[in-house]
This record gives C-alpha cells, structure tokens and sequence, in this order.
C-alpha cells in the first residue's frame, strides 16, 4: 500500500499522559499536513510541514502539542499532558507541491489515529 | 476567518431518491473541493472546482460552484446505500490563494441511504 498511513489507528490514554503519532506520507510528497477532527465536525488545521520545515501552525496548536518532520520523510504529533479535550481523531494528510510553491490542490489523507483520553 | 457552513447537517433518505448538499459562505474562494468520508477512514477527494459557474459531474454526483465563487452545491441522482457517508466541501485558507494543503472545512453532511 503506497497511500499515507498513520500509527496507532487507535489510543487510549490518561489525563496527564503524552502520546505520540506518527504519520508516514506518500513517498514523493514533500508537503505533509495535521488535521484534527472531532466527532460531527469537518477536520481542522494544526499545522504543515513543506519537507523538514513547519512553515505553519494554527492557534489551535497549543504548547503541549509538538510536531516534527525530521528528515522530511515522517513526521510524528507529540501531545504531551493530555487533557480530555484532546480527544479526537488526527489525521495526517500529504500533497505534491510543484517548483513553483503551488502545491496541486489535492490532500491525500491517512485512516487517522483516534485518541481517547479518559 | 473564513467559514464554510453545509447544510443540511443530517440527511436520511431511502434508496433511488435525489438529494442536493448545499456549501455557502460569505468568503469569495479561489476553489472549492468536495471529499467524502467513511468512518474510520480519512476524507477523500471527489472533485475541485475552480471557475465561477463551474459544473463538473461524477457518474451520479453533480457539482456545482457558484457564479460569484461563495458557493457550491453537491446533487446526487438516483442515491444508492454505497454513497453513506460524511460529504464536506473545503476551501483554501485565504481568499485568492491557491490551496498548498491549509484547507477550511465545513462542518460536514452525513448521508445516510436506506436500502
């Protein structure tokens, strides 16, 4: 399977604790995106990374929440003191930017990681 | 900050009937996707639409974008039990901007067809 896929699928956690997610993109993308969606609501942007730069991160990207992108391959979200508004699934998502920064207007989406915080 | 707001939020119809998913907003829009999404899975897309007046068809799907680019509309014909799902439309983050992946969401349709 060649698509974006995210680990775990699914997490189950306590208040307080940190979890991390990893998304791995389509191999030649180099634009990878989080999203955050609750239950009833479309996905919400956190933040993107244009290869190993983060170039952009919402307000609702609060301290507790950290993401990287290394190598420019995988990125990982950190969330760390999980408080049980975080519960939600993150899905991850990737793109082809072309040389002229403009990327091709289609995400493709992972299956997401739903986080439950109790 | 730009809202996109579907209606309606709730649809539930039975096999063979037509049904229209409305996505306005008081924000012009460089383009506008439609993507559906199944549970647990992530959205994917169905359709960009660009110019204004725009209509794109997709088998039994019809999209429409608006003369003044605000807003678009999703007509299904002949809805099957296999077209369940979450519909949301989704635009650029800012006004005139092309799409690099910062997309504003509706808030989503939820189609449900009985068979």
């Amino acid at each position: 399977d060649t698509g974006v896929s995210q680990d775990p699928r699914h997490k189950i956690t306590k208040r307080g604790q940190n979890v991390t997610f990893r998304c791995d993109p389509i191999s030649e993308h180099n634009r990878l995106y989080w999203y955050r969606q609750t239950l009833g609501q479309g996905p919400e942007f956190l933040t993107y990374f244009q290869n190993e730069a983060q170039l952009e991160k919402s307000r609702l990207l609060s301290d507790r929440f950290s993401a990287e992108r290394p190598k420019g391959s995988f990125s990982t979200l950190e969330i760390q003191r999980t408080e049980q508004g975080d519960s939600a699934m993150y899905l991850c998502a990737s793109s082809l930017a072309r040389s002229s920064g403009r990327a091709t207007g289609e995400l493709f989406f992972g299956e997401g990681s739903r986080l439950t915080v109790l | 900050t730009q809202l996109l707001e579907q209606s309606p939020q709730f649809l539930s119809i039975q096999e063979g009937e037509n049904l229209t998913v409305y996505c306005n907003s008081s924000s012009v829009f460089s383009s506008l996707q439609w993507y559906r999404q199944e549970p647990g899975e992530g959205p994917v897309l169905l359709v960009t639409v660009v110019t204004g007046g725009e209509v794109k068809k997709l088998k039994r799907l019809t999209f429409q974008f608006g003369d003044a680019r605000k807003d678009s509309s999703l007509h299904i014909t002949a809805a099957q039990p296999g077209d369940t799902g979450l519909y949301l439309c989704a635009g650029p983050g800012r006004a005139g901007g092309t799409s690099y992946g910062k997309l504003t969401f509706g808030q989503g349709t939820i189609l449900t067809v009985h068979p």
